[in-house]
């Protein structure tokens, strides 16, 4: 069974940063590229970062990029997102994905990140 | 780049047919595949059609998707209507000037 278990969200202030982890298992996670989508309260769902197996194709959303930064470590099954410079509108709920060629097959349970003062 | 809209949202009643748009900007609906997500109320989303009109295991085949290079969109039809499938709808493509994932904005489907 294919299960994705994120961490590491919180309450952070404005311009200070947080690491993201996410838990892989029940597939091999060195075969397939991996993603972090995220959906603000009420709101859509929106692409944050895309990583390819071998970390060799990264891709931001133009909203993330410079700030964010995706990585992977295929000895330990894990996915990472580290975010700097937080600002309120990164308030989401943050899913960690597994890809299937263009798209995601299955999704984490998310955490929350809550950028405020 | 390019956006994919679809309609806020659509209702029908328990056993009817409903089908949601998604409607592609620029470039071809046909140059990279379409998926569709599930997402219940308070629920991470589930994949419900993948690469156009797949259907993973576990989806019942009331809920088939197509695409239709004429008006560049791409659809999902859930036929035999359920409560159960009442939910936030999410289309997706992928777009390979940058390698990014788009999402279509979500259609919310009320079945009453």
């Amino acid at each position: 069974e294919v299960q994705l278990v994120e961490s590491g969200g919180g309450l952070v202030q404005p311009g200070r940063s947080l690491r993201l982890s996410c838990a892989a298992s029940g597939f091999t996670f060195d075969d397939y590229a991996m993603h972090w989508v995220r959906q603000a309260p009420g709101k859509g769902l929106e692409w944050v970062s895309g990583i390819s197996w071998n970390s060799g194709s990264i891709g931001y959303a133009d909203s993330v990029k410079g700030r964010f930064t995706i990585s992977r470590d295929n000895a330990k099954n894990s996915l990472y997102l580290q975010m700097n410079s937080l600002r309120a509108e990164d308030t989401a709920l943050y899913y960690c994905a597994k890809a299937l060629v263009q798209g995601v097959d299955y999704w984490g349970q998310g955490t929350l990140v809550t950028v405020s003062s | 780049n390019f956006m994919l809209t679809q309609p806020h949202s659509v209702s029908e009643s328990p056993g009817k047919t409903v089908t949601i748009s998604c409607t592609r900007s620029s470039g071809s609906i046909a140059s990279n595949y379409v998926q569709w997500y599930q997402q219940r109320p308070g629920s991470s989303p589930t994949t419900v059609i993948y690469e156009d009109n797949q259907r993973p295991s576990g989806v019942p085949d009331r809920f088939s998707g197509s695409i239709d290079s004429s008006s560049n969109s791409a659809s999902l039809t859930i036929s035999g209507l359920k409560t159960e499938d009442e939910a936030d709808y999410y289309c997706q493509s992928y777009d390979s000037s940058n390698q990014g994932v788009v999402f279509g904005g979500g259609t919310k489907l009320t079945v009453l």
